[in-house]
C-alpha cells in the first residue's frame, strides 16, 4: 500500500531535527487544506488541517503554514522521529458542493536514526 | 484505525474481467469517496456518494461505476479490466453535514488490484 511514485521527492532528516515539507497548491479558490501521512501498507492518515482564513495552525509537534499569496502550504514537524517516516500529501478543497479533496504528488520523508 | 473498512485487501485478476470492491464507512458518516492511487498519478478522485446519491464525479472511467446502499456501505465496480487499472483503490468517508463546511476525510487501508 505504499505510494512509490518514480519521481516522488524525498526529504531525508536526522532524528531529532525539524522537518519542513512544502506543497504548492493549484487553485486560488481553494479554501480548505489538509496534510495526510501515508505509511507503507496503510491508507492516508489525517494529520492537520487549515482553512483559508488562517495562515498558521499548530497541532502536536506539527504546524501548518498557509501562504495564499503564492499558493503555498508547508508542514513543519518538530523533533522528527523514526515513526514519522512516511509519504506526506497535501490536499485542497475547491469544490464545496462535494467536499472533494484534490491531492498533491506527495513527499517521502526519511528519518535517519 | 480510521474506522473505514475495505475488502478485499488484495485482488488479482485478468484483463477483461470485472471486480467489485467494497467499503464500509465510519459509523455515522454519510459520504463515501473513492480514490485511485497509482505509481504515476498519485491519489486521483473517482467519485463521491452522499446518503445513497451520487454527489461528485472525478476522473472515473466509463468502465467503472459505484453505488451506495441504504446501509451506507459502498461498492466500486470495475469492468473490462486493463493492465493500467492496476492500482490501490481507497475508500474514504466523512460525516458531511450537507452544508459544504469542508470536512476531513478518513481513509480505509485500500484494496490493491493487480490486473495480469
Amino acid at each position: 500500500g505504499e505510494s512509490v511514485g518514480l519521481h516522488l521527492p524525498t526529504l531525508s532528516v536526522q532524528e531529532g531535527d525539524n522537518s519542513i515539507i512544502n506543497c504548492a497548491y493549484s487553485n486560488s479558490a481553494s479554501d480548505y487544506f489538509i496534510w495526510y501521512k501515508q505509511e507503507s501498507g496503510k491508507g492516508p492518515q489525517f494529520i492537520i488541517d487549515i482553512r483559508s482564513n488562517m495562515d498558521k495552525r499548530q497541532g502536536q509537534r506539527v504546524t501548518v503554514l498557509l501562504n495564499k499569496t503564492v499558493k503555498h502550504l508547508s508542514l513543519q514537524i518538530a523533533a522528527t522521529q523514526p515513526g514519522d517516516s512516511a509519504v506526506y500529501f497535501c490536499a485542497e478543497n475547491f469544490n464545496n458542493a462535494g467536499n472533494m479533496l484534490t491531492f498533491g504528488g506527495g513527499t517521502r520523508l526519511m528519518v535517519k536514526p | 484505525d480510521s474506522g473505514v473498512t475495505q475488502t478485499p485487501k488484495h485482488l488479482i485478476t485478468a484483463t477483461g474481467q470485472r471486480v467489485t470492491l467494497r467499503c464500509s464507512p465510519r459509523s455515522g458518516d454519510l459520504s463515501v469517496y473513492w480514490y485511485q492511487q497509482s505509481l504515476d498519478q498519485g491519489l486521483q478522485f473517482l467519485i463521491q456518494y452522499y446518503n445513497g446519491e451520487e454527489r461528485a464525479k472525478g476522473n472515473i472511467l466509463e468502465r467503472f461505476s459505484a453505488q451506495q446502499f441504504p446501509d451506507l456501505h459502498s461498492e466500486l465496480n470495475l469492468s473490462s479490466l486493463e493492465l493500467g487499472d492496476s492500482a490501490l483503490y481507497f475508500c474514504a468517508s466523512s460525516v458531511d453535514t450537507g452544508q459544504a463546511t469542508n470536512e476531513k476525510l478518513f481513509f480505509g487501508s485500500g484494496t490493491q488490484l493487480s490486473v495480469l
